[in-house]
């Protein structure tokens, strides 16, 4: 149990193209998903909390317009990067919280490979 | 603000070695503590949480508050425990987020 899946596994595209990637949790409900984002060997950065039905939380000194995030469903959300540069090259991790269980441990998606040409 | 500091980018150990992946951490309140793995080309997973006071793949880490740190053993390494290591806090109770530290490469050799 406890499965989230990413979409796409990776894509490339061109400087100022806008990309989504999707986030879903297969059997679980999640009403806080989490967004991270990966340099090669170095940790993960938390970028933004997803609330499903309202905006998401940006943490500091990421760009809400240009990492849109919509949480339409208890089981999807979605990061689009717009008009992507090749700076936004990177490995995008989601991760969600199975809000019926009491333990507080995040389930990982296996992450988006961007990029920008 | 909460800080996870590994102070080891890398270690290298033989295989039924100890081994000792260390973490501390600085946050004025009480925190929540994990270790996530990663194997090579997989995804990000749950190890432990210091709640739990459980021991996985015989891996067990202590919280200690008093040297605010948060320590990952395993008194026999195996091959297959080379992976990376993350240390990972939560700090607040209302609040899902993590903060990572750097992360640890553990290489087993036989």
């Amino acid at each position: 149990g406890a499965v989230v899946s990413q979409h796409p596994s990776w894509v490339i595209c061109k400087s100022g193209t806008s990309v989504k990637i999707e986030c879903r949790s297969l059997d679980f409900q999640a009403t806080t998903m989490f967004w991270y984002r990966q340099f090669p060997k170095q940790s993960l950065m938390l970028m933004a909390t997803s609330n499903e039905g309202s905006k998401a939380t940006y943490e500091q000194g990421v760009e809400k317009d240009k990492f849109l995030i919509n949480h339409a469903s208890l089981t999807l959300s979605t990061l689009t990067v717009t008009s992507a540069h090749p700076e936004d090259s990177s490995f995008y991790i989601c991760s969600a919280r199975d809000q019926g269980r009491l333990e507080k441990a995040q389930y990982f998606g296996p992450g988006t490979r961007l990029l920008v040409l | 603000a909460q800080r996870v500091t590994q102070p080891e980018k890398l270690l290298s150990v033989f295989k039924g070695a100890p081994v000792e992946l260390k973490c501390n951490y600085s946050y004025s309140g009480s925190p929540e503590l994990f270790w996530y793995v990663q194997y090579s080309r997989q995804r990000l997973q749950l190890l432990l949480r210091h709640i739990s006071r459980e021991s996985i793949k015989g891996f067990t880490a202590d919280l200690n508050k008093g040297e605010t740190s948060f320590h990952l053993k395993k008194p026999f390494a195996q091959e297959e425990d080379s992976a990376m290591y993350y240390c990972a806090l939560r700090a607040c109770s209302n609040d899902y987020k993590l903060s990572f530290g750097a992360g640890t490469t553990v290489t087993v050799r036989a």
